[in-house]
């Protein structure tokens, strides 16, 4: 299926710095949504973006939807070693023959060194 | 426990036979995902229904793969005759739409190993 292009695949920093991840597609999404997922659970909401141009946070996080709405990015400020593990951007388009699919990013895997 | 629950959390699994999985959404949630993730990849899309009704099925979801939601509460998802390359992890989402947009919530995932 189609994937959205997520990058960077990984990053590796240390404890206190901030991190900047994005997503782009060639298509408009009406919603972006970031997860995130640690080993052997399923992915957990961070952030549900409907809005272009939308800014919204969630503690450390902040993340925006682009105003063309085919990007969106997610910023994690002051890392702990508890942000390790996988984030992924996920979109969604509701209309025509794709209503309910969520297409995701392959995920960027976040090391946080103490 | 509010969140979408699925059972079993882990399924090995001779190839050949059949498996079952369980999914429960959130409470009054409409929307019913199913997805399927192997290690390295996003979650790709299998199924989704609006209350009982399927409304869109992936290709990857070949004929031996059926999802059900009987009474548009909770759903199954049925592989048959299983192969080596069904092996990965199973996730059940549900989403209710909302004022502001479509939410959509995961469980914790079922994974199939398939021997």
């Amino acid at each position: 299926g189609q994937q959205l292009n997520q990058s960077p695949q990984s990053m590796f920093i240390q404890e206190g710095e901030d991190v900047s991840m994005n997503c782009t597609s060639s298509s408009i999404f009406n919603t972006w949504l970031w997860y995130k997922q640690d080993p052997g659970e399923g992915p957990v909401l961070l952030i549900a973006l409907y809005k272009a141009g939308e800014l919204t946070s969630n503690g450390r996080l902040t993340a925006q939807f682009g105003i063309t709405r085919k990007d969106s990015f997610l910023n994690i400020s002051a890392s702990i070693p508890s942000d390790v593990g996988i984030y992924f951007c996920a979109g969604l388009k509701e209309r025509g023959s794709t209503l309910g699919r969520l297409y995701f990013g392959r995920g960027t895997q976040l090391t946080v060194w103490p | 426990d509010t969140g979408v629950s699925q059972d079993p959390r882990h399924k090995i699994t001779k190839r050949g036979q059949n498996v079952t999985f369980r999914c429960d959404p959130i409470s009054e949630h409409n929307r019913l995902y199913w997805y399927r993730q192997t290690l390295g990849q996003g979650p790709e899309f299998l199924t989704y229904f609006q209350n009982e009704a399927q409304l869109e099925k992936s290709r990857l979801l070949s004929d031996r793969f059926s999802a059900e939601r009987p009474k548009g509460s909770f759903s199954t998802l049925e592989i048959q005759r299983t192969e080596q390359g069904d092996s990965a992890m199973y996730l059940c989402a549900s989403s209710s739409l909302g004022f502001s947009g479509n939410t959509i919530y995961f469980g914790e995932g079922s994974w199939l190993t398939v021997v």
